[in-house]
Parts: C-alpha cells; sequence; structure tokens
C-alpha cells in the first residue's frame, strides 16, 4: 500500500524557516517523481514544487522561487521541503504527491495519483 | 486567481445529474494536455478520481465521468449520493507554468 506520511510543519514567525518532510513506503521510491503542493485555508491547490526520481530536475512555482528548496533521499524513501524567507501568504496545508505520467497527444501528460494527509505552516507573528 | 476556472459551487437532490466544468486557454487544456480531476472530502486530503480520457483508480464507480473540449473539460456525476458530497478539483500542465489546478467547486447534495 503507498504510503506518504508528511512532517514538520508548525507555527513560525515572516522571514523564519521551516523544513518539511515525507516518508514514502509502499513503492519503489527511486524510481517515482515526486511533488509538493499546498492549500491555504479554505482556498484551492497550488502546485509548489516538483523534483524527477533521480533529483537531477527541479522545478518551483514563481511564488517560491528563491526561497523553498525541494531535496530527495532515495536511501531513506524521503522526500523535503526547506523554506527559507516565510510569507504570510505561505501559510498553508503542505502535501506531498506523487507524480505519474503518460504519453498521448503527442506530449506528457502528468497527474498526481497519491497524496500524503498533509502538514500545516503556519506564518505569523 | 487560479489558472483554471472552474464555478464556486453546484449542487443536485440524491439520485440526479451534476456537471462542473473546467476552463482554461491555449496554454494549457488548449494546447492538448489531458485534464485530470481530484475529490476532496471535507478535512482529509485530495484524492485522485479520473485522469485523462475517463480513468478511474480501483474504487471510483463509472457514475463519475469527463469530457473534453477545445479549452474546457467537464467532470459528470449520476446517480448522485450523499457521500459525494465534497470539493472537486481539475488539474492540468500549462506550457508555462507546469502543472495548474482549478480554483475547486464545493458540491453540496441537497
Amino acid at each position: 500500500e503507498v504510503q506518504l506520511v508528511e512532517s514538520g510543519g508548525g507555527l513560525v514567525q515572516p522571514g523564519g524557516s521551516l523544513r518539511l518532510s515525507c516518508a514514502a513506503s509502499g513503492f519503489p521510491f527511486s524510481t517515482y517523481e515526486m511533488n509538493w503542493v499546498r492549500q491555504a485555508p479554505g482556498k484551492g491547490l497550488e502546485w509548489v514544487s516538483y523534483i524527477s526520481g533521480s533529483g537531477s530536475i527541479i522545478y518551483y512555482a514563481d511564488s517560491v522561487k528563491g526561497r523553498f528548496t525541494i531535496s530527495r533521499d532515495n536511501a531513506k524513501n524521503s522526500l523535503s521541503l526547506q523554506m527559507n524567507s516565510l510569507r504570510v501568504e505561505d501559510a498553508a496545508v503542505y502535501y506531498c504527491a506523487r507524480h505519474r505520467h503518460y504519453y498521448t497527444s503527442g506530449t506528457y501528460q502528468y497527474f498526481f495519483d497519491y497524496w500524503g494527509q498533509g502538514t500545516l505552516v503556519t506564518v505569523s507573528s | 486567481q487560479s489558472v483554471l476556472t472552474q464555478p464556486p459551487s453546484v449542487s443536485g437532490a440524491p439520485g440526479q445529474r451534476v456537471t462542473i466544468s473546467c476552463t482554461g486557454s491555449s496554454s494549457n487544456i488548449g494546447a492538448g494536455h489531458d485534464v485530470h480531476w481530484y475529490q476532496q472530502l471535507p478535512g482529509t486530503a485530495p484524492k485522485l478520481l479520473i485522469y485523462g480520457n475517463n480513468n478511474r483508480p480501483s474504487g471510483v464507480p463509472d457514475r463519475f465521468s469527463v469530457s473534453k473540449s477545445g479549452t474546457s473539460a467537464s467532470l459528470a456525476i449520476t446517480g448522485l449520493q450523499a457521500e459525494d458530497e465534497a470539493d472537486y478539483y481539475c488539474q492540468s500542465s500549462d506550457s508555462s507554468l507546469n502543472w495548474v489546478f482549478g480554483g475547486g467547486t464545493k458540491l453540496t447534495v441537497l
């Protein structure tokens, strides 16, 4: 059974830092691309960051570029998100989500097939 | 605001059929990127509902179906049940923004 368990959320002041972790199990972690997706209180979903299976390809949403760093440890089946210079607008539940893709219509199609339960990040003074 | 546009809410009585629209642009849905749908029950994490052309993960009933045309897509739910009350999100790829979601639609079963 695929399991994704996030941890590391909490209360932090604006300008502060926080490191989120996601422990994966039930699938060959190193062969899957992974993502962080967040959801502000009462709001919709926002993709945050992507990392390839080897960790060699990384993407960020413009809203977090230069402040957040995604990484993975395939030996430990673990995904991380280092969040620096946190802003009030970064407050959200952060989900780690497994990526899957298939090829059709001349391009790769990507979706998120498994999600963790989320960890809450509160940014407030 | 979200790159993909969904109605904030829809409602229907048990047994009825409802649809949820998802409107994008030429850089996402209109560029040939498939649309995928997620269901978020109250207080829980999103769950994959349908991906691409009516591909349902194990356990998702065929009461849920999707269609796509041009820069828009739709999720249809037939035989509405109380357990379908949830938030629904569409998602696609975008040529310049990587992966984008709709703002979500709250389905109320009357």
